[in-house]
């Protein structure tokens, strides 16, 4: 098992250009989530999804968007990157999330210029 | 609103001195709790967790956390702090409907 494959690990883009972070895991999880990591801030939830064709928006929303097409792949887009939406971007499944055992990436570290 | 609070942002301790770390949260009721370490460049790895049952919860890595429903507090706890324990840990909270984790604190161990 690979675990939770995130893919770049680092990304640099100008304001306006949109990208997406891939996410894939081959564990058969039906949650999975993204963090945004910011020093003196934690991990803060942007969009998570309980299972295929479902997601909901966590704490920080704006300026992304998911979708799940496949228990597998978790993709988050950014539509239109701005300076403040740079961070590190952390994705995070579980087959159980009361369980705890939150199986992270390894994160994409992101800078907006 | 659901919130968890790690009060302390850095703390420092030496080598084989024991170790607390401080975890507020807050909730109409008892959530699920939750301890990780993120060690420097890497994902979070689950220390130990508490749903239920015995307050005091035994983890990975020599870690134990009391639950105090009067406190609202899940502080995380080791009697002998290794150098390879430097990392940021973080505390985390499931309430249901989200999964909310604090901002963590960063552990220095001094040899």
């Amino acid at each position: 098992n690979a675990g939770v494959t995130q893919t770049p690990k680092f990304q640099v883009l100008k304001t306006g250009q949109s990208m997406t972070l891939q996410c894939a895991q081959d564990m058969n999880h039906e949650y999975m989530s993204w963090y945004r990591q910011d020093p003196g801030m934690g991990l803060r939830l942007i969009h998570y999804s309980v299972g295929a064709g479902i997601t909901d928006q966590g704490e920080v929303p704006n300026g992304y968007n998911v979708s799940r097409s496949t228990t597998e792949d978790f993709p988050l887009r950014l539509l239109s990157a701005a300076p403040s939406q740079t961070s590190v971007y952390f994705c995070a499944s579980t087959f159980d999330r009361r369980a705890g055992k939150l199986f992270f990436g390894s994160g994409t570290q992101l800078s907006v210029l | 609103a659901q919130s968890v609070t790690q009060p302390d942002i850095h703390i420092t301790v030496s080598e084989g001195a024991s170790l607390e770390l401080r975890c507020n949260y807050s909730y109409g009721a008892t959530p699920y709790l939750f301890w990780y370490v993120q060690s420097p460049g890497q994902g979070l790895q689950l220390l130990l967790k508490y749903f239920s049952g015995d307050t005091l919860v035994q983890g990975i890595k020599g870690f134990e956390a009391e639950f105090k429903r009067s406190q609202s507090s899940f502080n995380l706890r080791k009697p002998s702090v290794h150098w390879s324990d430097a990392a940021e840990y973080f505390c985390a909270v499931d309430t249901g409907n989200q999964f909310y984790f604090g901002t963590g604190t960063s552990l220095t161990v001094i040899p």
